[in-house]
């Protein structure tokens, strides 16, 4: 079955401007979480949505958001973006009970200009 | 608060030969740890899931081990070959809701 498809793969930006990134989920999987990934971070938790709910957070700023529509498709936007944003943005689903295993994207890659 | 850590140099064996990773958390001891190896420019893939009250979980050449004592999980990968090259990542569940805390990584390099 089709993986977790991410759109666009690259994306240049510059400072100010906004973005929406997209995620197609396995097919079934209703849990949809996000991720930034930098060299010195690592992987950091941005939000999972289950059934349309934000089910989790994490700690950045609210300039980062997403939704999820009804046929778990899930988009994420970052607005007035910085330089920091600069990053791999993944995108995971899963079936969305507890220690399911997080199916990735190949992820899209922001550049901030 | 609640931290995955992982050797950040790389760590570079010749094929043939075993590979171990290793993680270590702190404070509360995670429900589970999941291991998943990640290629460049490509998303992680899961390997394994370990359960708290396991010891020991093999995977055809994987095996991933628990140790609340020491709040640390080995990943060893047997009989390494040129194609196990990747980053190992580590991740644990928060202690008090469903994310996933992912460490840094360990670039594993295989030599023929």
């Amino acid at each position: 079955k089709a993986g977790v498809t991410q759109t666009p793969r690259y994306l240049i930006k510059t400072r100010g401007q906004q973005v929406t990134l997209s995620c197609s989920p396995i097919s079934g999987h209703r849990s949809v979480s996000w991720y930034q990934q930098t060299p010195g971070q690592g992987l950091q938790f941005l939000f999972e949505y289950f059934s349309e709910t934000q089910r989790n957070k994490g700690n950045f700023p609210g300039r980062f958001s997403g939704r999820q529509f009804s046929n778990s498709r899930s988009e994420m936007n970052v607005s007035t973006l910085e330089l920091g944003d600069s990053a791999l943005y993944l995108c995971a689903s899963s079936f969305g009970g507890s220690g399911q295993p997080q199916h990735f994207g190949d992820g899209t890659r922001l550049s901030i200009l | 608060s609640q931290k995955i850590e992982q050797n950040s140099e790389a760590l570079n064996i010749q094929e043939g030969k075993t590979a171990t990773l290793t993680c270590n958390y702190t404070n509360y001891s995670p429900a589970y740890l999941q291991w998943y190896r990640q290629d460049p420019g490509r998303g992680p893939v899961f390997l394994l899931l370990i359960r708290e009250n396991e010891k020991e979980k093999r995977k055809e050449r994987l095996k991933v081990t628990f140790d609340t004592t020491l709040k640390q999980s080995l990943f060893h990968i047997t009989a390494s070959q040129p194609a196990d090259s990747a980053t190992s990542l580590c991740a644990r569940l928060s202690y008090n809701t469903d994310k996933l805390i992912f460490g840094t990584g360990t670039r594993l390099q295989v030599f023929p």
